[in-house]
C-alpha cells in the first residue's frame, strides 16, 4: 500500500517571503512519480509541480522547487517570493504503475500581506 | 490543451433519487478516468477507476451498486449515485489520464457538489 503524510495541517508565510511543505511518503514500488498539486477556493486542482523518482535532480518550475530526498521518502515543495495567489490548499501525491494518485491530507497556506 | 469538464458543477437532489454526473475530456482520448470523493477541508480519496470499455475498478469500501461508472467512451465516463441520500452529499471530482501523453499525468475536472436533501 502507498501512503503520503502531510504533517503540517496549516502553514502561513508573509508575501514575498519563503515557505516550505513538508510530505513524506511509502511505497514499495521501485518506479513511481510525485506530485505537488494547489487547490485554490474554487477547489480546481491545479498541478504546480511533479518529480520522477528516477531522476535525482530536483525538479523546479519558476518560483516552486522540490527537495527530493528519496532515501529519506521525502518530498518537501518549496515556495519562493510568496504572493498572495499562493494562497491555497496544497496536497503531496505519489503515483505508481497503476497510475492511480494517493494523497496526503493537504497543509492550507496563508499568505499574510 | 489537457481540459477536462464536468456536469453538472453543482445539483441538489431529494433523497432517494438518482444522480448522473458526467466527467468529459475535451481535447485529448482518456482511456483512463478516475472518480474522487471530497468532504469539506479533507483530502481526495479515490472512489473507483474508469477504464474505457470494461468495467471500473472500485476502491475497497466504495459500493459499486451505489456509485454506478460507465465509460463508454474515451471522452466520456459518469458516475451515477444511485438511491441518493444526505451522507453521499460531498464534492466530486474526476481526472483522465492522456492516452497519447505522459502515462502518470492526470487532468482534473472543476468538481461537481452534490447536496442530497
Amino acid at each position: 500500500a502507498q501512503t503520503v503524510t502531510q504533517s503540517q495541517p496549516e502553514m502561513s508565510v508573509q508575501e514575498a517571503e519563503t515557505v516550505t511543505l513538508s510530505c513524506t511518503y511509502d511505497t514499495s514500488e521501485s518506479d513511481y512519480y510525485l506530485f505537488w498539486y494547489k487547490q485554490p477556493p474554487s477547489r480546481q486542482m491545479i498541478l504546480v509541480i511533479r518529480q520522477e523518482a528516477y531522476k535525482q535532480q530536483n525538479a523546479t518550475e519558476n518560483r516552486f522547487s522540490v527537495n527530493f530526498q528519496k532515501a529519506a521518502k521525502s518530498f518537501s515543495l518549496k515556495i519562493s517570493d510568496s504572493q498572495l495567489g499562493d494562497a491555497a490548499m496544497y496536497f503531496c501525491a505519489l503515483g505508481g504503475s497503476n497510475y492511480k494518485l494517493t494523497f496526503g491530507k493537504g497543509t492550507l497556506l496563508t499568505v499574510n500581506p | 490543451g489537457a481540459v477536462v469538464s464536468q456536469h453538472p458543477s453543482r445539483v441538489i437532489c431529494k433523497s432517494g433519487t438518482s444522480v448522473k454526473i458526467e466527467c468529459r475530456s475535451l481535447d485529448f482520448q482518456a482511456t483512463t478516468m478516475f472518480w474522487y470523493r471530497q468532504f469539506p477541508k479533507k483530502s481526495l480519496m479515490l472512489m473507483a477507476t474508469s477504464n474505457e470499455g470494461s468495467k471500473a475498478t472500485y476502491e475497497q469500501g466504495v459500493e459499486k451498486d451505489k456509485f454506478l461508472i460507465n465509460h463508454a467512451s474515451l471522452t466520456l465516463s459518469t458516475l451515477t449515485v444511485t438511491s441518493a441520500h444526505p451522507e453521499d452529499s460531498s464534492f466530486y471530482i474526476c481526472s483522465a489520464r492522456d492516452a497519447g501523453g505522459d502515462r502518470n499525468e492526470q487532468f482534473f475536472g472543476p468538481g461537481t457538489r452534490l447536496t442530497v436533501l
